[in-house]
């Protein structure tokens, strides 16, 4: 089962930032953050990962709690092509691959 | 440099057929993993293979098995094929066994049985 909780949808206009929450309490300490995009009816996109400090790439920025039980996905400056289901998966990055999805986050950026 | 390629992109079988599914790495890349997605259950790890060894296998019955070959490219297979193994069948590929942050998903195949 997966080890996060993220709302089942959420939307933002064109423009805005897109804050996406991910509940992952019982998060163990070698564990990373990491999250994935699904665009409608295409393979799963990398987007951004972390231990326990924020993190930005030119896709996004990850903020994580210092406890570390919590963390929130921002795009900064959401664009229509950025609707798509988003995926916060919790893991150990050391000899597989393995990720396990939850439900994700149905992202609707509107005009 | 080219993406994920999984071939064929749609395929159509009766019950009872068995199915191969093919993915082509990016190049470079040793580890290659597969996915299942339908609509009830989400994505759901099928398998994971590096240097032509199972390193991982999720939960899914012996009817799905895979392999990879000695250039990394990969396929699996589904034999006497239900209803419920119509899905969008993903494959993804990284570049180690340290567990790479960034893995790269394939467009897909699509099953569908009838």
């Amino acid at each position: 089962d997966a080890k996060t909780t993220q709302p089942p949808s959420m939307d933002c206009a064109e423009g805005r930032a897109a804050n996406l929450p991910c509940n992952h309490s019982t998060i163990s300490g070698n564990e990373y953050v990491y999250w994935y995009r699904q665009i409608h009816s295409q393979g799963p996109q990398y987007i951004i990962h972390g231990l326990k400090n924020n993190e930005t790439n030119e896709m996004a920025s990850l903020i994580i709690t210092e406890d570390r039980k919590s963390s929130t996905l921002i795009l900064p400056h959401a664009t229509l092509r950025d609707t798509a289901v988003y995926y916060c998966i919790v893991r150990v990055p050391r000899n597989t691959d393995k990720l396990i999805f939850g439900t994700g986050t149905r992202l609707q950026v509107f005009p | 440099k080219a993406g994920v390629t999984q071939t064929p992109r749609y395929l159509i079988k009766t019950r009872g057929q068995q199915v191969t599914l093919s993915c082509s790495p990016i190049s470079g890349h040793r580890s290659v993993s597969w996915y299942q997605q339908t609509p009830g259950q989400g994505l759901q790890f099928l398998f994971e293979y590096f240097s032509e060894t199972q390193r991982n296998k999720g939960n899914f019955p012996g009817r799905f098995s895979g392999r990879q070959f000695s250039n990394s490219r990969s396929e699996m297979n589904v034999s006497t094929l239900e209803l419920g193994d119509s899905a969008l069948y993903l494959c993804a590929s990284s570049l180690s066994l340290a567990g790479s942050p960034e893995q790269f998903f394939g467009p897909g195949t699509r099953l569908t049985v009838l």
